[in-house]
């Protein structure tokens, strides 16, 4: 079955810190994953797709097939990285969501 | 509007009654989909539609739910027999186009059953 799985419910780091945020899923072709974000009192929107291999905002995310994970990260966190990122994986034309990780950015 | 609009932003409504919710997708995006998110969840979809037809339903939950787009443009999702358990986040998107998986989502409609 095709499924996404992201661990952490709340990640808390200090600005300036390292950020990891795990993405894990489970597809038999070949898969097309995203990281969509929330910021506070704003609508989901795409933060980027791994097909691109861009890096947004200073995130990045390499798709590591022998892993099967999507993990987000960014070397040095900022206060407004806070928010919910959903990591999300392409089965036919839709997007199957993980149930999101809240990241928390202290001063 | 630039944006996916959708109404009402909240509805409360008595256990048994019958709910509609509307999207107005972006102009030009053929693409449109419905999600539902209870809290602490993400988003699970629900059902998609390419122009007027929908293109995959296998997310819609039972037969009380249906969602119709008559013209390619807005569409409705229709909730009947409301239950306490369809208390969520409904969301809509659209797309311009299935290939990038870019999908653009409105503010949802807050249901409560009560």
């Amino acid at each position: 079955a095709q499924r996404v799985t992201q661990p952490e419910k709340l990640l808390s780091v200090f600005k300036g810190a390292p950020v990891e945020l795990k993405c894990n899923y489970s597809y038999s072709g070949s898969p097309e994953l995203f990281w969509y974000v929330q910021y506070s009192r704003q609508r989901l929107q795409l933060l980027l797709r791994h097909i691109s291999r861009e890096s947004i905002k200073g995130f990045t995310a390499d798709l590591n097939k022998g892993e099967t994970s999507f993990h987000l990260k960014k070397p040095f966190a900022q206060e407004e990285d806070s928010a919910m990122y959903y990591c999300a994986l392409r089965v036919t034309d839709k997007l199957i969501f993980g149930t999101g990780t809240r990241l928390q950015v202290f001063p | 509007g630039a944006g996916v609009s959708q109404t009402p932003s909240n509805k409360v409504t008595e256990k048994g009654k019958y709910v509609e919710l509307r999207c107005d997708p972006i102009s030009g995006h053929t693409a449109l989909y419905w999600y539902r998110q209870s809290l602490g969840q993400g988003p699970e979809f629900l059902i998609y539609f390419q122009g007027t037809g929908a293109a995959d339903d296998s997310g819609l939950p039972n037969d009380r739910f249906f969602a119709v787009r008559p013209e390619g443009s807005v569409s409705t999702l229709k909730i009947q027999r409301t239950e306490r358990g369809d208390s969520a986040v409904y969301l809509c998107a659209s797309s311009l186009s299935t290939v990038t998986g870019e999908l653009f989502f409105g503010e949802g409609s807050r249901l409560t059953v009560l």
